[in-house]
């Protein structure tokens, strides 16, 4: 199974809030997960990923909790800013190959 | 500065007519991929190259071509565009060789068939 299944669809917090957001896959294979960033106008950037040996990585306000045996990853963001208002995919790679499956997407918006 | 870029940004064609996405890379990046961006579907790999000269198929490669002729630049050909074909359309560079190469994604072009 290729999938990578992304949850929710959009998210509305208040600034200062702690957004989450799941992905779920199914291939023990996946052997790498990144999370990308995308705001209105402008392509997807890469903004942490980790790999499957460690449960949670840390950059800045971004942590990325991952639980192995229950096949599922998720996205936390601390103390949320309105500059965090994006979509945000989770994705996931197979060993040894460059290609990177999608989630659907999650639309953030952090009010003010 | 390093960077992915696109063009056009915007498109809009009829039904039928031959249209080409270019696409270019400066950072000397080995692979190169197009996606597709729809609401509720995410992002959908087209095409993909890992080098010159070497294209394959991604998970919706129907009603597109590629080429990749020089390492810097893989453009996206429809040769008879249709209105499922109207969507957010990305290229994205990288190192070739793991997955944990960052992927820089280009601006995206946005398509309309009519």
């Amino acid at each position: 199974q290729q999938q990578v299944k992304q949850s929710p669809q959009s998210l509305i917090v208040q600034k200062g809030g702690i957004p989450i957001i799941n992905c779920a896959y199914e291939n023990t294979a996946f052997d790498y997960f990144p999370w990308y960033q995308q705001f209105p106008g402008k392509g997807p950037a890469l903004l942490i990923a980790i790999r499957p040996d460690v449960s949670e990585k840390k950059e800045g306000r971004f942590t990325i909790s991952f639980n192995k045996s229950a096949k599922q990853f998720s996205l936390h963001i601390m103390d949320s800013q309105p500059g965090d208002s994006a979509t945000y995919f989770c994705a996931a790679s197979l060993t040894g190959f460059q290609k990177l499956v999608f989630g659907t997407g999650t639309r953030l918006l952090v009010s003010p | 500065e390093a960077q992915v870029t696109q063009n056009p940004r915007y498109l809009i064609t009829v039904t039928g007519k031959k249209l080409t996405v270019t696409c270019s890379q400066n950072m000397n990046h080995e692979y190169m991929s197009w996606y597709r961006q729809d609401p509720g579907l995410g992002l959908r790999q087209i095409y993909y190259s890992m080098n010159v000269e070497v294209t394959d198929k991604g998970d919706v490669p129907e009603g597109y071509k590629v080429s990749r002729k020089e390492k810097r630049n893989f453009p996206l050909i429809l040769e008879s565009p249709s209105p499922n074909q109207t969507s957010l359309y990305f290229c994205a560079s990288s190192f070739q060789g793991q997955a944990y190469n960052e992927q820089f994604f280009g601006p995206g072009t946005r398509l309309t068939v009519l």
